[in-house]
């Protein structure tokens, strides 16, 4: 079964800065990869996705890129804030939705001011 | 999300204990899921349902049943509980492209 990999587990930068967060995934039928951002004490919100057949996808300072010959995705954060402070976590589907994703472990981000 | 609602929000009971958690949802979604939140282990899939009809086992099931009394409600027992269950469990719903989360239970199995 698909097995997907995040990395850093923790990550710490200085307001402003940006921030980038690795995944690489295991199965080469893997064509959804969401992002979700969970905040303390609550669940997990999707932030941004990609399909397999787009490269790259911005929404504001949130961008996601895909690399499906290395199998690998990453979320990148620029102009970091305080509130962008939450654990990640990148997950991967064979569905083409949302159905039966399979997560990573997470990454805790620390924005600090 | 408000839409997602769990109950208990938090629980404490001991080993061998028969416990359920609750899951009920207003946005109409026939896709409902359970997971499991451990520190540094990130979410794992208990079981999903696709419609009241139709429920399948996730990636570690054993331990767990589960019940889909309606559409919108969709519930998780543990027969008899032990410690290695204690954890954080969350119960999502979707549509296509988006999986919603509840607020999560934590569950606490002395």
């Amino acid at each position: 079964g698909e097995n997907v990999e995040q990395h850093p587990s923790t990550l710490s930068v200085q307001e402003g800065d940006s921030a980038v967060i690795k995944c690489t995934y295991s199965d080469s039928a893997s064509n959804y990869f969401p992002w979700y951002k969970q905040e303390l004490g609550k669940g997990p919100q999707l932030i941004i996705d990609i399909r397999s057949n787009v490269g790259e996808k911005k929404d504001q300072r949130i961008a996601v890129t895909l690399n499906k010959t290395a199998k690998h995705f990453s979320l990148h954060i620029t102009e970091t804030q305080p509130e962008d402070s939450a654990v990640y976590f990148c997950a991967a589907s064979s569905q083409g939705g949302s159905e039966k994703l399979v997560f990573g472990k997470g990454t805790k981000l620390t924005v600090n001011p | 999300d408000a839409d997602v609602t769990q109950t208990p929000r938090n629980r404490i009971t001991k080993t061998g204990k028969r416990i359920m958690l609750e899951c009920s949802q207003t946005k109409g979604h026939d896709r409902m899921y359970w997971y499991r939140q451990d520190p540094g282990l990130g979410l794992r899939l208990i079981y999903y349902s696709f419609d009241v009809k139709d429920i399948n086992k996730g990636e570690i099931s054993d331990g767990y049943s589960v019940s889909r009394q309606a559409q919108a409600k969709f519930s998780l027992s543990l027969e008899s509980a032990i410690p290695n269950q204690t954890a954080l469990y969350f119960c999502a719903t979707s549509v296509w492209d988006t999986q919603y989360f509840g607020p999560g239970t934590r569950l606490t199995v002395l």
